[in-house]
C-alpha cells in the first residue's frame, strides 16, 4: 500500500540559508500535518492542511511557511535556518479522524 | 484535549506481554484514546484507539475502564521489535481538518532478551 513520501530524507544546510521539505500524503488524503522533532524530544505540531487551506496552527516560526497544493502535495518552506532548527520533520496525512499516517521524515541538519 | 499520564519508561522481557498504562482522569465523553508508538527516528505508528469498548487488532489490545479514566495498551507476545516509545492521545472526534496528534511524554518501552 502507499504511505506517505517525503523527500529528501536528509538535508545538510548552512546558517542563513533556506530549506523546503515535501510531502506526498497518500492518495485521497485530504489532511497534512507538519511536525518537528529534536533531539531526545517528543514531536511537536507545526501547521495542518485540510482540502488546501490551512487548518491549524502550531508553534510554526514566522520564518517557516507551508501550503498544500492543487495534487493535496504539501511543503515546508524554512528560511533563515538556525542551528536549533536542526531535527527530525515528519508529514502526516488522514482521511478521517481515525487514520493518521506518518511519512519516515526529513533529517534537516543546520551547520 | 484531555491531558494523559504514562510511566517514563518500562522494561519487558521478549515473549512476555508488555502492558502500558495511560492515565486520562479528565477525559470527556467525545474524546477516543489513541496509541501510537515510535521506533527510534521512525515515523509515528499508530496502533489502536477505542471510545469505550476494549479493542483488539492484530498488534495490540487496548483496554478502557468502566469510567474511561484509564487505559492500558497490551502487546501480548512482546519482541525486542517492540522496543519503542509509546504514546497515549486523547483526542476529539469532530471535524475533519482540525484533528492533530499532539504528543506527550510518551513511554520508553525496552524488550529485553
Amino acid at each position: 500500500a502507499a504511505g506517505v513520501i517525503q523527500s529528501p530524507r536528509h538535508l545538510i544546510k548552512e546558517k542563513r540559508e533556506t530549506a523546503t521539505l515535501k510531502c506526498y500524503p497518500i492518495p485521497r488524503h485530504d489532511t497534512v500535518y507538519w511536525y518537528q522533532q529534536g533531539p531526545g524530544q517528543d514531536p511537536q505540531f507545526l501547521i495542518s492542511f485540510y482540502e488546501k487551506m490551512q487548518s491549524d496552527k502550531g508553534s510554526i516560526p514566522d520564518r517557516f511557511s507551508a501550503q498544500q497544493f492543487s495534487d493535496y502535495h504539501s511543503e515546508l518552506n524554512m528560511s533563515s535556518l538556525e542551528l536549533g532548527d536542526s531535527a527530525l520533520y515528519f508529514c502526516a496525512s488522514s482521511l478521517d479522524i481515525y487514520g493518521y499516517t506518518f511519512g519516515s521524515g526529513t533529517r534537516l541538519t543546520v551547520v | 484535549d484531555a491531558k494523559t499520564t504514562q510511566p517514563p519508561s518500562m522494561d519487558c522481557a521478549e515473549g512476555r506481554a508488555a502492558n502500558l498504562p495511560c492515565n486520562h482522569s479528565t477525559i470527556s465523553g467525545n474524546e477516543y484514546v489513541y496509541w501510537y508508538r515510535q521506533i527510534h527516528s521512525q515515523g509515528p505508528q499508530y496502533i489502536i484507539h477505542g471510545l469505550k469498548n476494549n479493542e483488539t487488532n492484530e498488534m495490540a489490545s487496548l483496554i478502557i475502564t468502566e469510567d474511561r479514566k484509564s487505559s492500558t495498551l497490551i502487546l501480548p507476545h512482546a519482541t525486542l521489535r517492540d522496543t519503542a516509545v509509546y504514546y497515549c492521545i486523547v483526542k476529539k472526534g469532530g471535524i475533519q481538518g482540525a484533528q492533530k496528534l499532539v504528543f506527550g511524554q510518551g513511554t520508553r518501552l525496552t524488550i529485553n532478551p
